[in-house]
Formats: C-alpha cells, structure tokens, sequence
C-alpha cells in the first residue's frame, strides 16, 4: 500500500498568515493528489485535486504543488472559516489511501 | 444541487451484520463510480470500497474483504454496503462518496454511524 506521510499533525497559525502543510508520498503517484478539508462536526469537502486544481467554489487563496514524491497544500491568507482538519489522499493505485490529517487552529 | 443521504446505521453485536444505504439526487447516479469512506472516533479517513458506474467491478481494502459487499441500484439511485461478520474495528462513521473527475471523492454524504459492541 502506498503511504501518505502528512505534516505537520497539528498547527497554530494567526489570521491572514500563510499556512503551508505537507504530505509525503511513499512511491511515485504522480498528480493523483487530492486535498479535503473537514470543518468540525461536518463531512469532509474537497479541496484540491490532480495536485493543483481547485474543486469548485474553493477560494483562491488555496493551492497546491508539488515537487517529486512532496505535495503542498497552502492557505495564502489564513481566514476564521478554514480551521480544520485537512488531510491528503492518493488515487494512484487501491487501496486509495489517506494522509493522518493536519489539525488547524487559530492562534 | 448534489445530495447524498445515507441510513441504516446503529449499534450492532460483534459478528452480526448491517446494511448502509446511501440515496443520491441532484445529478446521474448511473454516470458516476461511486465509494464508501470510514472514520474512526476522533481518527482519521479510511477508503472501505468502490464499485464502477454500471456495478460490474467493485473493489475492497483488505481488512473488509469477504466480510463487506458494495452494491448499486442505478435504476433507484442508490448505493449500498452490507457489512456482516461486523469487528469492533468496523466502528466509525460511514460516508458515500462520488467519485469524480482524476478519481477522487467530489461530494460526501452526512455519515452514518456505526457502532460494534456487545
């Protein structure tokens, strides 16, 4: 199976910072990354995915990128409604596999 | 707009069984792959199962194979999971997911609790 390294687990940050959290890839997966959000008490929503594009009504100032086996989720100016947990997940090969999650908090 | 509704949870005996329903509007449902994705109390996300558009291919991560089967109705817009030979580490929260475009999970259901115990 193919692991997802995500960090960090958690991460305190003030409004209008930038926010980056990562997730390593144990094998090459390519662009199959995908990017999902959780608000407390609430189902999952995506994000991002194929690395860089943005779902549907998700605001600018979320991004993604990567370099080789590393992805990159950044919050350009951390806003109140984007505390969280934030998890990665390939869909390069099943089992599709998850990130542990980065809980984001407001400073 | 995208719905996806699922039933059927509740508290269950170890080694009984369950079935999940998961009713989808607001777009084809025959179009789509469609999955299931676990959570644990306060853990985090574990994919369970897919199954194809027409439901003649499903796939299962390893813990849940020969004990979980995924199923659709197309013609009623529904996705099932029974799960039998149910294991107190089949406790979690079950969402429907579709799958979209690059293969990932564009829309979740509410969730439907599980819970194993005696």
């Amino acid at each position: 199976d193919i692991q997802m390294t995500q960090s960090p687990a958690s991460l305190s940050a003030s409004l209008e910072e930038i926010v980056t959290i990562t997730c390593q890839a144990s094998q090459n997966i390519g662009n199959w990354l995908a990017w999902y959000q959780q608000k407390p008490g609430k189902s999952p929503q995506l994000l991002i995915y194929g690395t860089t594009s943005l779902a549907d009504g998700v605001p600018s100032r979320f991004s993604g990128s990567r370099s080789g086996t590393q992805y990159s989720l950044k919050i350009s100016r951390l806003q109140v409604e984007d505390i969280g947990i934030y998890y990665c997940q390939q869909a390069s090969s099943t089992p599709w596999t998850f990130g542990g999650g980065t809980k984001l908090e407001l400073k | 707009e995208v719905q996806l509704v699922e039933s059927g949870g509740g508290l269950v005996q170890p080694g009984r069984s369950l079935k999940l329903s998961c009713a989808a509007s607001g777009f084809t449902f025959s179009n789509y792959y469609m999955a299931w994705v676990r959570q644990a109390p306060t853990k985090g996300l574990e994919w369970v199962a897919s199954i194809t558009n027409s439901g003649g291919s499903t796939y299962y991560r390893d813990s849940v194979k020969g004990r979980f089967t995924i199923s659709r109705d197309n013609a009623k817009s529904t996705l099932y999971l029974q799960m039998d030979s149910l294991r107190s580490e089949d406790t979690a929260t079950y969402y429907c997911t579709r799958i979209g475009y690059s293969e990932v999970m564009d829309a979740w259901g509410q969730g439907a609790s599980v819970t194993v115990s005696s």
